[in-house]
């Protein structure tokens, strides 16, 4: 059973268009994140929830939106694409909010690339 | 600066080798130190775990942390291809978010 898995794992889409990425995870955490990793591999946290409330907003574009339905999933989507929006987005989890070991639990990573 | 710095390499040494990867940091009021490791075409998983100064050993890999210097070490010994992945050092304080080094690709050849 995959702990954190997130949809689509590829995503190749044109400057402009508006689109999201899905994370779910089964391992009962609270906390959840969405982190992008840029070409040059460095991991950059974007926004983190606990129990479906918004925590940490960095300094992301207001294209940027994430949602949480419950604590389970939480979704990000992304209104007209540029560019430098291409990156892995991973989507990781942890069951308190980076405190103790600081373990967070990561997905494979959703690489989007936009033309 | 950055708050953490860390060298991209790439490292590349030959099997049974000693690796070195470090970190270096500005922000003195971090308190937690680990070490994920990162496959090709993966999410990180937590490698190490460190609080505040001193030694942590695990097998053949042992993590050191001075605080006074503001840098981190992550030691493997008897290093394997299987070691081959980026190495990325991250730390916080309590009640923020994890700050990622921008990782060091190490390539352990047979």
């Amino acid at each position: 059973d995959t702990a954190v898995s997130q949809t689509p794992k590829y995503l190749v889409t044109q400057m402009g268009n508006d689109k999201s990425i899905k994370c779910e995870q089964n391992l009962g955490h609270d906390t959840m994140y969405w982190y992008k990793q840029d070409s040059k591999k460095f991991l950059k946290i974007m926004f983190s929830y606990n129990n479906k409330e918004l925590i940490i907003n960095e300094t992301v574009p207001n294209r940027f939106s994430p949602k949480s339905p419950d604590k389970a999933h939480l979704n990000l989507h992304i209104n007209s694409l540029e560019l430098g929006d291409s990156a892995v987005y991973f989507c990781a989890s942890s069951r308190v909010q980076t405190r103790n070991t600081g373990e967070l639990f990561f997905g494979e990573g959703s690489r989007l690339t936009v033309l | 600066q950055k708050e953490v710095e860390q060298d991209p390499g790439p490292l590349s040494v030959p099997e049974g080798a000693i690796v070195s990867l470090n970190c270096t940091y500005s922000n003195s009021a971090f308190q937690y130190f680990m070490w994920y490791r990162q496959y090709s075409r993966k999410g990180p998983e937590l490698l190490m775990y460190t609080y505040s100064s001193g030694n942590k050993e695990d097998g053949r890999f042992t993590a050191q942390v001075d605080k006074s210097s503001k840098y981190i070490s992550l030691f493997i010994r008897d290093s394997q291809p299987s070691d081959s992945a980026t190495y990325l050092c991250a730390m916080y304080q309590a009640g923020t978010a994890l700050i990622f080094g921008k990782g060091t690709t190490l390539s352990v050849s047979s």
